[in-house]
């Protein structure tokens, strides 16, 4: 039973322009999302977060947008740059399982 | 002056021997975790340790052990390997355990059981 779900296992952005990766969850009691970027042979690192109270969270070229009703929230990267590209994993966290949940990741390309 | 750091990066190994895999971080932090990234990708949690104590423990074989000697290292031990542990294990320190504190992983380690 997958919590947190990344449908789109890559995708293909040119430099320059718009970069969008989505999440979709089940687990209605998350109290916040995260977003990790994850390089080869690195572990992943902390990009941006969201509160559960809160549709939007902006941060540089970075912007993540939640709509609770449908269970879905999406990374916005403008402009993506190449070295953008990478893998990005949405979570989910609960405060009272004290948990984050991964999807499986999207794998971005940006080509230059 | 790496953050998080776990040794080895790569281990190879036959099944039913025992390994173990260390993790140190510089950060202060009071909580670490093991994650397993299976072959689908999904980064799951196996456990975690907040000062020393095991907070979380995930539905996890009890042929993995964690041990925390102090709070700046958590090791992993596995006895009897078996071909399905064959995945990458991130080690991940935060300062406190709730989500104001996000994870800081290591580079993984990357365990293949033959």
């Amino acid at each position: 039973d997958q919590q947190v779900k990344q449908n789109s296992p890559s995708l293909s952005v040119q430099e320059g322009r718009i970069s969008i990766l989505n999440c979709d969850y089940t687990n209605s009691m998350f109290d916040y999302f995260l977003w990790y970027k994850k390089y080869p042979a690195e572990g992943p690192t902390f990009l941006i977060s969201i509160s559960s109270i809160k549709d939007k969270n902006e941060d540089g070229r970075f912007t993540v947008f939640l709509n609770k009703s449908a269970k879905h929230l999406s990374l916005h990267i403008v402009p993506s740059q190449p070295g953008d590209s990478a893998v990005y994993f949405c979570a989910g966290f609960n405060n009272a399982g004290n948990m984050l949940t991964f999807g499986g990741g999207t794998r971005l390309m940006v080509k230059p | 002056d790496t953050a998080v750091s776990q040794t080895p990066k790569y281990l190879v190994t036959q099944m039913g021997n025992d390994k173990s895999i260390k993790c140190e971080q510089n950060l202060g932090h009071d909580t670490m975790y093991w994650y397993k990234q299976d072959s689908k990708k999904f980064l799951k949690i196996m456990f975690s340790y907040n000062n020393k104590e095991l907070i979380i423990n995930e539905t996890v074989p009890n042929r993995f052990s964690p041990k925390s000697p102090d709070k700046a290292h958590l090791n992993l031990h596995i006895n009897s390997l078996e071909l399905g542990d064959s995945a990458v294990y991130f080690c991940a320190s935060s300062q406190g355990t709730g989500w104001v504190s996000p994870l800081h992983f290591g580079n993984g380690t990357r365990l293949t059981v033959t």
